[in-house]
């Protein structure tokens, strides 16, 4: 079975600052997706950035990008020039590449940004 | 992009009454949609997944008499809670699979006292 870990319960940053978050997963299969969610206050799960396993080129979407090591397993989600709307938590998720098949979501790690 | 609703957005009910959540595609069909619960400072957890015109299949745990799944058209999945109890307080998440990606609802709170 997949199991996706992310080791940092919670992460703080500064403003304006950059921050890493880790998540590592576990999986005998070659084609999947890796994705990171925010979920906010208000509970809203939102789509942060995804990543295709086949894909060697790290996906970027404005101040997130990911640093994906398909051979280690691992899939740490950068953000860059860190703000306050940032804060929420952050779940990693694996899914395989069969769209009908569920996510397998990490514990989540808990982004707290400093004024 | 794809939109998914939910309602009741929260419900308080009384322990042993059952109560009904509603999960609706407003833009596009969803042949499969999927129930997570929440609990607080926790990750999702899959409760079972709902296929249009056939039974939900679910996760090892979950008593599937006590959370009846209905996907009766291709826009609307309802988790109904039956016979309500305290510990059945929690978020509950419902996610439908669009042509090519999944969209996640805005979650239920549940409240049972």
């Amino acid at each position: 079975a997949q199991t996706v870990t992310q080791s940092q319960p919670e992460m703080s940053v500064q403003e304006a600052e950059t921050v890493t978050l880790s998540c590592t997963y576990d999986t005998s299969e070659s084609d999947y997706y890796l994705f990171w969610y925010k979920q906010p206050p208000s509970r809203q799960m939102i789509l942060v950035i995804r990543q295709e396993a086949y894909k060697q080129q790290n996906a970027t979407e404005n101040r997130f990008s990911v640093n994906f090591q398909k051979a280690a397993k691992s899939f740490s989600l950068k953000i860059s020039d860190s703000q306050l709307g940032d804060a929420a938590m952050y779940f990693c998720a694996y899914r395989t590449a069969a769209l009908s098949q569920n996510f397998v979501f990490g514990p989540g790690t808990r982004l707290s940004v400093l004024p | 992009g794809a939109v998914v609703s939910q309602h009741p957005s929260w419900v308080i009910c009384k322990s042993g009454t059952s109560v009904k959540i509603e999960c609706r595609s407003l833009d596009f069909q969803a042949t499969t949609m999927f129930w997570y619960r929440q609990f607080p400072k926790q990750s999702l957890m899959l409760m079972a997944t709902s296929n249009e015109g056939s039974k939900a299949t679910y996760e090892q745990g979950v008593e599937k008499d006590k959370f009846l799944i209905n996907h009766a058209s291709l826009t609307l999945s309802t988790l109904t809670v039956t016979s309500a109890h305290p510990e059945d307080s929690s978020f509950y998440i419902c996610s439908a699979r669009g042509l090519h990606e999944q969209y996640f609802g805005p979650g239920t709170r549940l409240t049972v006292t």
